[in-house]
Parts: structure tokens; C-alpha cells; sequence
């Protein structure tokens, strides 16, 4: 297994197209999350996943943004209307669950950098 | 929710002296907390956690310390070597066993190492 593989790793489109990212996680981890970092800053949540289902969305995440992981395997990430505020890069991360007794160690992908023009 | 501050946002150290990056956080429901190293272009790499239950933990020339009651925690680079310039990203989280255990970063640290 290779890590997290995350494609694009890099986007480059004009303001009001939609932009779809895809994540492949570490294939044994079931959890899967979606973070946001812009130049200068750590790593912002958006959004997460146990198996296929999505169970928590940040506040960060508006209307015009969508993450699916239909198979509980590899996820997407879609942007619809882009705008210069998207601009960005977007981290995918899996972990295992392990109990209630482990911590989540995340694994990171190298990211899709986003540049709305 | 949590809050996790970060100091110094730049650290300069010369090559063979030692770093500190410090962190505290606002949760003091949190339990977990990793370090992360970034270089440039790629994903965030973790390099070194600690969970409450222990107060040290050390890995050839890194090291956690963590102080609960404070809610703050740093870590700690000996013997500094140009690779190890980067930019360090320190986090918590919590286990709550239902929700997202997602992680709260700070906003980094750029270390330089001057030869």
C-alpha cells in the first residue's frame, strides 16, 4: 500500500466551473477526512467519513461543496461555482478505527491545489 | 470548540543547536496530540504523538513534553540538521467514540535551519 493518493495535485480553473477531487485512502482504514488549508495555515476540517457514510460536515463547508464515498473506499470532493475564495489546498486523510481505547492517527495525502483564476 | 495557538510562527536556529515549538490548547476534554511536519508540496507527515495519559515521549532527537494542567505542550529538536527545515503543524483531538475525532491544528512553525 502506498499511503493516501490523492489527483489532481494540481487545479487550475476559472472562476464559476465546478472541480471534482478524488482521494484514495490506505485500503484498511475506514475513516476518511477532508481538510483545507490555505497558504500560511494549518489544515481546516470540512468534512468526514465512516465507511460510506458522511457523518459530520464543518461549517466550512457551504452549500456548494460535496463529498461523497459511495463504496466506503476511495471519496470525492466537488466544487460547484467556483470562486476566488476556494483557492486553496485540499487535504485528504484516512485513519482505522481503533476502539475506543487507541487514538486517531491520520495519515495525510499530498494534497490538490486549487487555484481559482 | 477546541483552539490550539502556536509559537513562534518563524524559528531560525543555527545547525547542531536545538528547537522548541510550543503549543497550548483551550479543550480540556482533548486527549490526543500529534505533530506534524510539512515540507513543501506535500501532505503533512506526522512525525510524533502523545496521548494524556503520559507526560514525555521521546524519539531519537525529537521529543514531546505535555503538561495537562496548563494545557500546553511542545516539542523539542536536538542537534538540528538542514533536513530538518520544514513547517511543523502541532494538533489535538479528542476521543469521543461516536463523532469525528478530527483534528484541530495550529498555524504552524516555520523552522530554518541555517547552516
Amino acid at each position: 500500500d502506498t499511503g493516501v493518493s490523492q489527483d489532481p495535485r494540481h487545479k487550475i480553473t476559472k472562476r464559476g466551473q465546478n472541480v471534482t477531487f478524488r482521494c484514495d485512502p490506505i485500503s484498511e482504514h475506514n475513516r476518511l477526512y477532508w481538510y483545507r488549508q490555505t497558504l500560511g495555515q494549518g489544515p481546516e476540517f470540512l468534512t468526514y467519513f465512516q465507511n460510506e457514510a458522511q457523518l459530520e460536515k464543518s461549517r466550512l463547508l457551504s452549500n456548494r461543496f460535496s463529498a461523497e464515498r459511495p463504496k466506503g473506499s476511495f471519496s470525492t470532493l466537488e466544487i460547484q461555482r467556483t470562486e476566488q475564495g476556494d483557492s486553496a489546498m485540499y487535504l485528504c486523510a484516512s485513519s482505522s478505527d481503533l476502539g475506543l481505547s487507541g487514538a486517531n492517527v491520520l495519515t495525510f495525502g499530498a494534497g490538490s491545489r486549487l487555484t481559482v483564476l | 470548540g477546541e483552539n490550539v495557538e502556536q509559537h513562534p510562527s518563524t524559528l531560525s536556529v543555527q545547525e547542531g543547536d536545538s528547537a522548541v515549538i510550543k503549543c497550548t490548547y483551550s479543550d480540556s476534554a482533548s486527549n490526543y496530540f500529534p505533530w506534524y511536519k510539512q515540507e513543501l508540496g506535500k501532505g503533512p507527515q506526522l512525525i510524533i504523538d502523545i496521548r494524556s495519559n503520559v507526560g514525555e515521549k521521546k524519539d531519537q532527537r525529537i521529543a514531546v513534553t505535555l503538561n495537562k494542567t496548563a494545557k500546553h505542550f511542545s516539542l523539542h529538536i536536538t542537534e538540528t540538521q538542514p533536513e530538518d527545515s520544514a513547517v511543523y503543524f502541532c494538533a489535538a483531538s479528542k476521543r469521543s467514540g461516536g463523532g469525528a475525532d478530527g483534528l484541530t491544528f495550529g498555524k504552524g512553525t516555520h523552522l530554518i535551519i541555517q547552516p
